[in-house]
């Protein structure tokens, strides 16, 4: 079975520090998508990725495609970075995205 | 731009009672999506719909029926809701069905009783 999965599932951090999120799948996929659900349960995508790094602000997205990982890190992190963090990829040449389950993050001030 | 749109925002139903949940986006978007999300698990698509005119069934499309009925809505009928139904339900949109980024809705929260 496919399988994506997250870790950790919960993270508590204090204002400033560097947060990793890691997102791990098991076969190959042709692309990864990470996303932020505020607490009031909106989605918002931050990053779409193939290869490589992207960087947008404080967010910084990586993937490794031989090792079948993704990082997402969040530099000077702040209480509004508070959210859960959701990885979802897309296998071969499907159409569909999987979604993992989340990694819930508080930033305490 | 308003985005996604998702009409209502919560819905109480009885087991076999039937409802529509309508979504619209303003982005001229090609590729809309329904997903639903329930606790400890991740979002799993039900139904989606490349381009105008056309549906595809996603992961968990039992139960479910979907109307392309403009390149803007897309709607999500319950037949006959069941407890089992009861979630959390985003549409999302993307320029295509390609690698593009999803836009999603604010979400319908739905109980069946």
């Amino acid at each position: 079975k496919n399988e994506v999965e997250q870790s950790p599932q919960n993270l508590t951090a204090q204002e400033g520090e560097f947060i990793t999120i890691n997102c791990s799948y098991s076969v190959g996929i042709s692309a990864l998508h990470w996303l932020q659900q505020h607490p009031g349960g909106g989605i918002v995508s931050l990053f779409m990725l193939s290869s490589g790094k992207k960087k947008h602000g404080r967010l910084i997205a990586t993937i490794n495609i031989q090792e079948k990982h993704s990082s997402l890190h969040i530099t000077a992190s702040h209480p509004r970075d508070s959210a859960v963090y959701i990885c979802a990829v897309r296998w071969g040449s499907g159409n569909q995205f999987y979604f993992g389950t989340g990694t819930s993050l508080t930033v305490i001030p | 731009n308003a985005g996604v749109t998702q009409t209502p925002k919560f819905q109480v139903l009885k087991t076999g009672q039937s409802m529509t949940l309508q979504c619209a986006q303003d982005m001229n978007h090609n590729s809309m999506y329904w997903y639903r999300q329930d606790p400890g698990m991740g979002l799993r698509l039900i139904y989606y719909s490349a381009s105008e005119g056309t549906t595809d069934k996603g992961e968990v499309p039992n139960g479910y029926n979907v109307s392309r009925l403009n390149k803007r809505e897309f709607s999500l009928r319950l037949e006959s809701a069941a407890p089992s139904q009861t979630s959390v339900y985003f549409c999302a949109s993307s320029e295509t069905l390609g690698v593009t980024t999803q836009y999603f809705g604010p979400g319908t929260r739905l109980t069946v009783l």
